[in-house]
């Protein structure tokens, strides 16, 4: 099976930087993707990791440590439009591959 | 422009019917889901499907059903057998991993209310 954790809740300050962390454990490890959600709103997809390291585009980057079951978004220079669900899901192999997502990790920015 | 397609965007239901919502992407993936999710909650994956006359049962599919007869279109149908129905109703696709540049998009969601 699949089972994903994330942090339900952070708040954080404009302009700070933020890391939001998700653990997994899958069978059959695809890729992890990280997404944006608005209340009310649909997600918005931020990111794809398949090999460990480092990905980077923007204020925002991805990081993925296979081995570890272990992934982050990091958000720079954080603005107030960045208050937001977080949603770390995971992709498994084979032709039935599920995308499964976590509960999500809401964050709150502060002036 | 491509993208994923959700229709309507809201969706009134009398207790006792079914209800079908419609997902078409003009994306050329090969995959696509259908996730719910209630207030405050994460999504939770009802039906998934890899390929055309093909689809696999997520997590909560008890209560609805699916079908896959073209690449482009997922419909989902909420049966009266579904005991609590109100929520708002996100599909997504994707592109195979073995595609450069994996990604999965959604479309802009149906919120389903039985009345």
């Amino acid at each position: 099976g699949q089972n994903i954790d994330q942090p339900t809740e952070m708040t954080a300050t404009e302009g700070a930087i933020v890391q939001i962390n998700c653990t997994y454990q899958t069978s059959g490890f695809n890729g992890l993707f990280w997404y944006q959600q608005h209340a009310g709103e649909a997600p918005t997809f931020l990111s794809y990791n398949v090999l460990d390291g480092l990905e980077e585009k923007g204020r925002f980057s991805s990081f993925l440590s296979r081995s570890k079951g272990y992934s982050y978004l990091l958000l720079k220079e954080l603005q107030m439009k960045d208050s937001a669900s977080y949603l770390c899901a995971t992709l498994n192999s084979g032709n039935t591959g599920k995308l499964i997502f976590g509960q999500g990790t809401t964050l709150q920015v502060k002036p | 422009d491509g993208g994923i397609t959700q229709s309507p965007k809201y969706l009134f239901r009398k207790e006792g019917q079914n209800v079908t919502l419609s997902c078409e992407q003009n994306l050329n993936h090969d995959a696509m889901y259908w996730y719910r999710q209630d207030p405050g909650q994460g999504l939770r994956l009802i039906y998934y499907s890899q390929i055309v006359n093909d689809f696999q049962k997520g997590d909560i599919a008890e209560g609805y059903s699916v079908s896959r007869e073209k690449k482009e279109s997922f419909p989902l149908t909420v049966t009266s057998a579904q005991k609590n129905p109100t929520a708002f109703y996100l599909c997504a696709s994707s592109r195979p991993r073995d595609r450069v540049n994996t990604e999965a998009f959604f479309g802009q969601g149906t919120r389903l209310t039985v009345v």
